[in-house]
């Protein structure tokens, strides 16, 4: 089944502690991105990558990092989280210009 | 940068009137997407229109993209319970060729 997996799907933490969200695509897709949803601010892109080892900024990339080692994966790493960063985060992969899959998304609050 | 603006944030809808939420985009846009979210779901992907003026059916759905392609459309008639949730749109930059997506629209159903 083609998909997008992401994990933790739920995650509580302390500010600082340094932690990461993974991702994982079997479509062979190029795009991968990560999002942060917010109310009222709709979906907001963290970062995004068109291949392996190539990533770019997005709207928000403040206090988040990625990688892009292998083209299935692009993990989401905060070293530092702080409380502004408690949101609802999604992971999507795409072709080029095409349409975009989502994962089932991951719930952090950072207290 | 590219600004993809959504409105209405909010559509309160007696089951089985008709609404329409709108989508403008600040820059010309190579194609537009249309992304609908259960509450507690991640969004999924309905439609594309790439063509100046394309109309496309879905059932009870109905979506526009502008002469322009700097806006877009989505008419949903006879609206249903199934119909609740909340509705993006997401634009592809001409210039760049990054997604950007609306703040979206969430509907809610009076039965």
């Amino acid at each position: 089944e083609a998909q997008v997996t992401q994990n933790p799907r739920y995650l509580i933490t302390v500010t600082g502690k340094k932690l990461t969200v993974t991702c994982s695509q079997n479509m062979n897709h190029e795009y991968m991105s990560w999002y942060r949803q917010d109310p009222g601010l709709g979906l907001r892109q963290i970062y995004y990558s068109m291949n392996v080892e190539v990533t770019d900024k997005g709207d928000v990339p403040e206090g988040y990092k990625v990688s892009r080692k292998e083209k299935r994966n692009f993990p989401l790493i905060l070293e530092s989280p702080s409380p502004n960063q408690t949101s609802l985060y999604f992971c999507a992969s795409s072709l080029p210009q095409g349409e975009e899959f989502f994962g089932p998304g991951t719930r952090l609050t950072v207290l | 940068g590219q600004q993809v603006m959504q409105i209405p944030q909010y559509q309160h809808v007696q089951e089985g009137e008709d609404f329409t939420t709108y989508c403008n985009s600040s820059t010309t846009l190579s194609n537009i997407q249309w992304y609908k979210q259960r509450p507690g779901g991640h969004p999924v992907f309905l439609i594309q229109l790439v063509k100046s003026g394309e109309v496309k059916k879905q059932k009870r759905l109905t979506f526009q993209f502008g002469e322009a392609k700097k806006n877009s459309s989505l008419h949903i008639t006879a609206t249903q319970t199934t119909d609740v949730g909340t509705y993006f749109c997401a634009g592809v930059s001409s210039n760049d060729y990054k997604l950007s997506f609306g703040a979206g629209t969430t509907v809610t159903v009076r039965a």
